[in-house]
């Protein structure tokens, strides 16, 4: 078991440009959860699905952000011209998903920085 | 405001002594989950708790949902320790995990 793997594992874009970071989660787990980890905000939750819906996007920056599950071995978050402000280390865990299984597994993350 | 808040969020230890890690939520939780951030960013999970205690090795924990609060005990603290300690609260209504702010542990020799 090769644990959660998350693509790239740095990113550097350009003001204004677009940023894919891509997730794959632990074979057999219904639930994938996306944060971003800064030194001023902390952990933020992001968003997360189950079984490929998405159930809670509520930490979501609206106009720029979203997230995709097209399938039960990846998922991606899609970034739209990139800010500064969006530089951070984007991570993905991954669940069995369901009531006493919800033990999160996290990828080593990606580092996104933009110029 | 904060709905997991940590304390404290930072901490020094000599090696050998014990600590007490607190995390406090303004959310209601089914479950909290305990990591560790090494130096190099990853984040190890340590416990998965309903209500109720749970102990591995050096490490033991208690979670009560009735007043809303979770305890991380480290005894016989060692170098390898160190790192920041995170605590997460599975929220009631939607399974969301929301993480808490964080303590940076130092142990010394």
């Amino acid at each position: 078991n090769a644990g959660v793997i998350q693509t790239p594992r740095h990113k550097v874009t350009g003001k204004g440009q677009e940023a894919t970071l891509w997730c794959e989660p632990i074979s057999g787990h219904s639930a994938v959860f996306w944060y971003r980890q800064t030194i001023v905000q902390g952990l933020e939750f992001l968003t997360y699905f189950r079984n490929q819906a998405p159930i809670d996007d509520s930490g979501m920056p609206k106009e720029r952000f979203s997230a995709q599950m097209p399938n039960q071995s990846h998922s991606t978050l899609k970034i739209q011209s990139t800010q500064p402000q969006d530089s951070a280390v984007y991570l993905c865990a991954s669940s069995l998903g369901w009531g006493r299984q919800n033990t999160l597994y996290f990828g080593a993350g990606t580092r996104l920085s933009v110029l | 405001g904060d709905k997991v808040k940590q304390s404290p969020s930072a901490l020094s230890l000599q090696e050998g002594t014990n600590s007490a890690l607190r995390c406090n939520f303004s959310i209601a939780a089914t479950t909290v989950q305990w990591f560790l951030q090494n130096p190099r960013g990853s984040l190890i999970n340590l416990f998965y708790l309903v209500p109720g205690t749970k102990e591995n090795g050096r490490l033991k924990s208690a979670f009560d949902s009735k007043e809303s609060y979770s305890t991380l005990h480290i005894r016989d603290a060692q170098l390898e320790d160190s790192g920041t300690y995170f605590c997460a609260a599975e929220a009631v209504n939607t399974n969301k995990v929301v993480f808490g702010t964080g303590t940076r542990l130092q142990v010394l020799p």
